[in-house]
């Protein structure tokens, strides 16, 4: 059950796109379609905005997107607002009803 | 609305004990299944527990188990968190979250758990 890895950091100007890469293995990311992405701002209970890969829950706005090659999954971020900044979660299910979290990206818009 | 309201945080000595709870409303509670992710301060979200959507089947991240508990009680709309064995390690954020599709697609607020003498 080793976290998942994400960059520590990411930032970018208001309008911009980013993107968050979680790197995990064979037993977790790269052998499910079952990656979801949180969003946290400080102080508050993190938020769903992807699950299954790339499927948004209602109310989610369609600049966040997510997608996985291999053993990576991707969220990206369109038009960046200010709003955006937060703390990013990956979570992927890791079987025998197991999940394992990434470390956590912090966005900056700059 | 959907709410999960989690209570019973608290300063405990290392090897002590501890019971956390979720009250749910809002949705039919007896049909999710349910988690405890911990957040330390300063630090990232772990999993810690999931029980199914009748209590029968359950399951825990290796630091926890054989340590805590993870139960519900559908009559009451609550889950709960046996936690025994505090370590410092222990100290966190604990939330509950209502399970989607094999996500957290509901979060509480979250209780402190602190852990030291």
């Amino acid at each position: 059950q080793s976290a998942l890895t994400q960059p520590a950091s990411v930032s970018g100007s208001p309008g911009q796109s980013i993107t968050i890469s979680c790197t995990g293995t064979n037993s977790d990311v790269g052998g499910y379609n079952l990656v979801s992405w949180y969003q946290q701002h400080p102080g508050k209970a993190p938020k769903l905005m992807i699950y299954e890969g790339s499927k948004r829950p209602s109310g989610v706005s369609n600049r966040f997107s997510g997608s996985k090659s291999g053993n990576t999954a991707s969220l990206t971020i369109s038009g960046l607002q200010a709003e955006d900044e937060a703390d990013y979660y990956c979570c992927s299910y890791a079987g025998s009803s197991t999940w394992v979290f990434g470390g956590g990206t912090k966005l900056t818009v700059l | 609305e959907v709410q999960l309201v989690e209570s019973g945080g608290g300063l405990v000595q290392p090897g002590g004990s501890l019971r956390l709870s979720c009250a749910a409303s809002g949705f039919t509670f007896s049909s999710y299944w349910m988690h405890w992710v911990r957040q330390a301060p300063g630090k990232g979200l772990v999993w810690v527990s999931r029980i199914n959507s009748d209590g029968r089947s359950t399951s825990y991240a290796d630091s926890v188990k054989g340590r805590f508990t993870i139960s519900r009680d559908n009559a009451k709309n609550t889950l709960y968190l046996q936690m025994n064995s505090l370590r410092a390690e222990d100290t966190a954020v604990y939330y509950c979250a209502r399970e989607m599709a094999t996500s957290f697609e509901k979060w509480g607020q979250g209780t402190l758990v602190t852990v030291s003498s």
